[in-house]
């Protein structure tokens, strides 16, 4: 069964304190691995697709990067407004569906 | 932002009515997706639509049912209603299976 797990559950920054978050999986076929921001009471929003390990994609103060095993979403410098909860998720298969991880809630600090 | 709509956004219902929760979109996507997401869990696709009535079961259908008679609309139905079905429910679009999905804003579906 296709999983991903992401790591950590939380995480609490100051502002300005770089980081990153993890996001491994297990499929049988990766098509895509695909990082989203979900702000409280909202719908996740799209970020970033990798679809081959050393892949790396950039916006503003997020990089993502992709191995074969896990991708990792770095923060550069975050600030308050970067707050949020990001989800990995990944395309497996022949029929693309996504499978989600749980997520991580991030909280930077003024 | 992406042409998505959901209504209702809340919804308050007692076991066993029926629901149907509507998404709506104007990108003219091919592609449509009902999730559900809830606490402890990720976002867990029920069911989803490759074109106008042709539909396939996703990770979690039992208990819903959808329909898509228009490009723009698809449907999600809940026949009897249960408390396990209090949720929050997505609606997502792709141009193909292997794009990016944009969400709706969801709707936040209470059964008592």
């Amino acid at each position: 069964e296709d999983q991903v797990t992401q790591s950590p559950e939380a995480l609490r920054l100051q502002e300005g304190e770089s980081s990153s978050l993890n996001c491994s999986y297990t499929v049988s076929g990766l098509r895509g691995l695909f990082w989203y921001r979900q702000d409280p009471g909202k719908g996740p929003e799209f970020l970033f697709t990798l679809y081959s390990a050393g892949e790396e994609k950039e916006k503003e103060r997020l990089k993502a990067t992709l191995t074969k095993k896990e991708s990792f979403l770095h923060i550069t410098a975050p600030k308050p407004e970067d707050s949020a909860t990001y989800l990995c998720a990944h395309a497996g298969g022949s029929n693309y569906k996504l499978t989600f991880g749980k997520g991580t809630l991030l909280t930077v600090n003024p | 932002d992406a042409g998505i709509t959901q209504s209702p956004r809340h919804k308050v219902t007692e076991t066993g009515t029926p629901v149907t929760l509507r998404c709506h979109q104007t990108e003219n996507h091919r592609y449509m997706y009902w999730y559900r997401q809830d606490p402890g869990h990720g976002l867990r696709l029920i069911h989803y639509s490759y074109g106008v009535k042709d539909t396939d079961k996703g990770e979690v259908s039992d208990g819903y049912s959808v329909s898509r008679s228009k490009t723009e609309d698809f449907l999600l139905t809940l026949e009897s209603a249960t408390s396990s079905q209090t949720s929050v429910y997505f609606c997502a679009i792709s141009e193909d299976p292997r794009s990016e999905q944009y969400f709706g804003p969801g709707t936040r579906l209470t059964v008592t």
